[in-house]
């Protein structure tokens, strides 16, 4: 079946500008993730959401980041006034449930701030 | 707080050759899960193999096979007949008992010689 999908692949703005990065889960998972990888920070996580539950937003890194999810399903991360540092490799991800569950990735949106 | 360590930034292994991938961990929980996961230039983070704390036999799944060591922390990956397209970053990570979230290691750059 299709894995998790991510878009754009790739997304160069100018600082201070907004961004909405999606992402598309497995079809029946109801776990989404999502993640940065950058070069200084290496892999962290940002976000969880599980059902509908109140998502677990600990990970993110200013309040400049958010995220939703709508309908269970898509996810769609906003990053607000974009600055340089900002500038990483977004990776979602999906599991079954949230419990315990292996996670599957997408294959990632590069964000470039100039 | 979780923290994985891979302290191997870049490996080396002649094709058909065997070659073992270092991580540790730490963690005060005693339920837990471990991954190692394949990230090629592509970017997809795609899951090796994954391994139960519960369970004392270590996980195979074909070509790869892990030593776990739990009173250690060690989670070491072993990949036997090594093949051009195994060449990629392999990441450790966490997943807490919680299920919520994976902690990585600072990953392997695996290089595979013809």
């Amino acid at each position: 079946g299709a894995g998790v999908s991510q878009s754009p692949s790739n997304k160069v703005t100018e600082k201070g500008k907004d961004v909405e990065l999606r992402c598309d889960p497995i079809s029946g998972h109801t776990a989404l993730y999502w993640y940065r990888q950058s070069l200084g920070q290496g892999l962290e996580f940002l976000i969880y959401f599980q059902g509908n539950s109140a998502p677990d937003k600990s990970g993110l890194p200013s309040d400049r980041f958010s995220a939703e999810r709508t309908g269970g399903s898509v996810s769609t991360l906003t990053i607000q006034r974009t600055q340089q540092e900002d500038s990483a490799v977004y990776l979602c991800a999906s599991s079954l449930e949230g419990n315990q569950e292996t996670q599957y990735f997408g294959p990632g949106t590069r964000l470039l701030v100039l | 707080a979780q923290t994985v360590t891979q302290s191997q930034p870049e490996m080396s292994v002649q094709e058909a050759e065997t070659v073992t991938l270092s991580c540790t961990y730490d963690t005060s929980e005693s339920d837990y899960y471990l991954f190692w996961y394949k990230q090629p230039p592509s970017r997809q983070m795609i899951l090796v193999i994954r391994q139960e704390a519960y369970k004392q036999q270590n996980a195979t799944e074909n070509r790869f096979s892990v030593n776990f060591q739990k009173a250690a922390k060690s989670f070491s990956l072993k990949i036997s007949d090594s093949q051009l397209g195994d060449a990629a970053m392999y990441f450790c990570a966490y997943l807490n008992n919680a299920g919520n979230m994976l902690t990585f290691g600072g990953g392997t750059r695996l290089m595979v010689k013809p």
